[in-house]
């Protein structure tokens, strides 16, 4: 159980575009889902907590206007990339907590990681 | 300030021998303390987690961590370790107040 699914695994395109990233719980619902940016050998850096039916809480330093969040369902939230540039470059990864408070763990999608050309 | 800090960044060991990756934590609060693994390009899998209950927890894989509050510690092991467990760690805390930090993770090598 407490399966986080995320799409696309790999994903390469211009300057410019923009890019959608999902994240799902797929036998789970999730209030809360987080995302992290990951650099190479480096850790997960938060860059923002998504709760479902409310604006996403951006840490310090990340574009809300260049990472949009959208936390529709219980089971899905999206992470778009606008205008995507090669310093955008990374691992994209998604978390998800089941409901029931600070003691369930989260759990992690496989990631997603962009290349911007 | 919460923080995490895992104290070494590279382990080598030999297929067969113990495991041992140190992390320390700093926090106001009485955390819940996470052990992730990493494989290349994937999400990070839930090893074990300490909330509070027993000190010593055992995980999957054959990996266990105690927490010892007076050192402020919570040391990943494994009595053998196989050539599968070389991956990144990252031990993580969570205070309840905001998503997870992390170490800044501790990559395993197994030699044969």
């Amino acid at each position: 159980g407490a399966v986080v699914s995320q799409h696309p695994s790999w994903v390469i395109c211009k300057s410019g575009t923009s890019v959608k990233i999902e994240c799902r719980s797929l036998d789970f619902q999730a209030t809360t889902m987080f995302w992290y940016r990951q650099f190479p050998k480096q850790s997960l850096m938060l860059m923002a907590t998504s709760n479902e039916g409310s604006k996403a809480t951006y840490e310090q330093g990340v574009e809300k206007d260049k990472f949009l969040i959208n936390h529709a369902s219980l089971t899905l939230s999206t992470l778009t990339v606008t205008s995507a540039h090669p310093e955008d470059s990374s691992f994209y990864i998604c978390s998800a907590r089941t409901v029931g408070g600070v003691d369930q763990p989260q759990h992690f999608g496989d990631g997603t990681r962009l290349s911007i050309l | 300030a919460q923080s995490v800090t895992q104290l070494d960044s590279h382990v080598s060991v030999s297929e067969g021998t113990p495991v041992l990756l140190r992390c320390n934590y700093s926090s106001s609060y009485s955390p819940s303390l996470f052990w992730y693994v990493q494989h290349p390009n994937k999400g990070l899998q839930l090893l074990l987690k300490y909330t509070s209950a027993a000190t010593l927890v055992k995980g999957i894989n054959g990996f266990e961590a105690e927490f010892k509050k007076s050192e402020t510690s919570f040391h990943l092991t494994k009595p053998s370790a196989h050539m599968s467990d070389a991956a990144e760690y990252f031990c993580a805390m969570d205070t309840g107040r905001r998503a997870l930090t992390f170490g800044s993770g501790t990559r395993l090598q197994v030699q044969p």
